[in-house]
This record gives C-alpha cells, structure tokens and sequence, in this order.
C-alpha cells in the first residue's frame, strides 16, 4: 500500500487544549493536504501545503512539512467540541497526480 | 457539500445483484472520482474521470466500473455485488487533478449481505 500512517489513531483532549496530528509517508510528494470528516459525513478540505512550502496557518489551524523527514503535522489551537472529527491527510506522490490518503486521526474534544 | 449529490444515499442489496451508485454535480468541475472508505483503510480510490467519457482505474478499481456520459454524471458500477463490496463510497470532485483541494459528497452506505 501506498498509504502513509497517522499518528496517533485516536486522540482525546479537553476543551482549550492543542491538538496535535502527524502524517508521515514514504515516497517524494507534490503537495499534502489535510481534511477533516465530521461522523457520517463527507471529508472537507482544510488546507493545502507545497512540497516547497514548510509551514501555512489558516486561522486556529496550523500545518508544517518536513520532506527530509517525510512527514507533517496539523496543529489545532485552542480546540472546541466543534472540533471532533477525523482528520486525513492525503498527498500526490512521485509521477501521479492522484490523492493518496492516510487512515486518518479520531480527535475527540471533550467539554 | 458543494454542490455534490449522491443517490442512493443508503442501499442494501444481495450478493450477486448489480448495483448502480449516482453522483451528480452542479460545479461544472472536469474531475470526478469514487472512493470506498473501510475502517482500518481510510479512503481509497475506486475509479476517476478526468472528462466526458475519459475514466481510468485506481488502486482498487476490481469489480467495479464507471461511466460519465455528461460532465455531471458520475455513474459507479457493481456488476455483480460481493460482501467485500459492503463499504461507504464517497464521490468527489475537483477542477484539476489533484491540483486543487477535492470536494466530496454525503456518501453512499452500501451494504451487500
């Protein structure tokens, strides 16, 4: 599989607390983008960062790229109930241009 | 969900029946894709369509077909319907191919007993 992991699979926090999600994977990368899916729905996209690019905020969402290391990670700040959800990466890898997603974090906020 | 319908969104069938899953599209984007998401497998991606009658296979594309005869219509196919075809498929879709953030549908529960 060309999946990369998630780590970790499930993660419990208090409401206000950071939540941090990491993705690693294993081959040359275009770009990688994060999504969150809310239960029962469709995944929505959150952000998109560059192979060239090391870090990009969008509001409390804060995502880095390390490619010597092969891996990223999304910071969510101050996390709200609102939050829970799972959270995939997904990334073009070598010659394709088709998304390849991990198995995703459970990130349960707690109030 | 940006414009992204699918139909059905719940379905139980037989083993053996055909199955046909519909996603429709008001955002005029070339690209379409069908994706099955598993526990323990995240998403993956069954068939894309990078234009009218334009498909090719993805990672697990056995057992499944496709048809797009309008650029809104994103038809997936179970010939021939297997329990391991039990699965939530999500269509999506995107101006270019990967390019650009992928925007999904609600999701199709499909189960085969």
């Amino acid at each position: 599989s060309q999946q990369g992991e998630e780590d970790p699979q499930a993660l419990s926090i208090q409401e206000g607390e950071n939540a941090t999600m990491n993705c690693s994977y294993k081959t040359s990368i275009n770009n990688l983008q994060w999504y969150r899916q809310n239960s029962g729905r469709g995944l929505v996209h959150l952000i998109l960062i560059r192979s060239n690019e090391r870090e990009k905020h969008s509001g409390r969402l804060r995502v880095t790229l390390d490619t010597s290391k092969k891996s990223s990670s999304l910071l969510i700040t101050a996390s709200r109930a609102a939050d829970t959800a799972s959270y995939f990466c997904a990334r073009t890898q070598g010659g394709s241009e088709k998304l390849v997603f991990g198995k995703g974090t459970k990130l349960t906020v707690n109030p | 969900d940006a414009g992204i319908t699918q139909s059905p969104r719940h379905k139980v069938t037989e083993t053996g029946t055909p199955v046909t899953l519909r996603c429709h599209q008001t955002e005029n984007h070339r690209y379409m894709y069908w994706y099955r998401q598993d526990p323990g497998h995240g998403l993956r991606l069954i068939h894309y369509s990078y234009g009218v009658k334009d498909t090719d296979k993805g990672e697990v594309s056995d057992g499944y077909s496709v048809s797009r005869s309008k650029t809104e219509d994103f038809l997936l196919t179970l010939e021939s319907a297997t329990s391991s075809q039990t699965s939530v498929y999500f269509c999506a879709i995107s101006p270019a191919l990967a390019v650009y953030e992928q925007y999904f549908g609600p999701g199709t529960r499909l189960t085969v007993t």
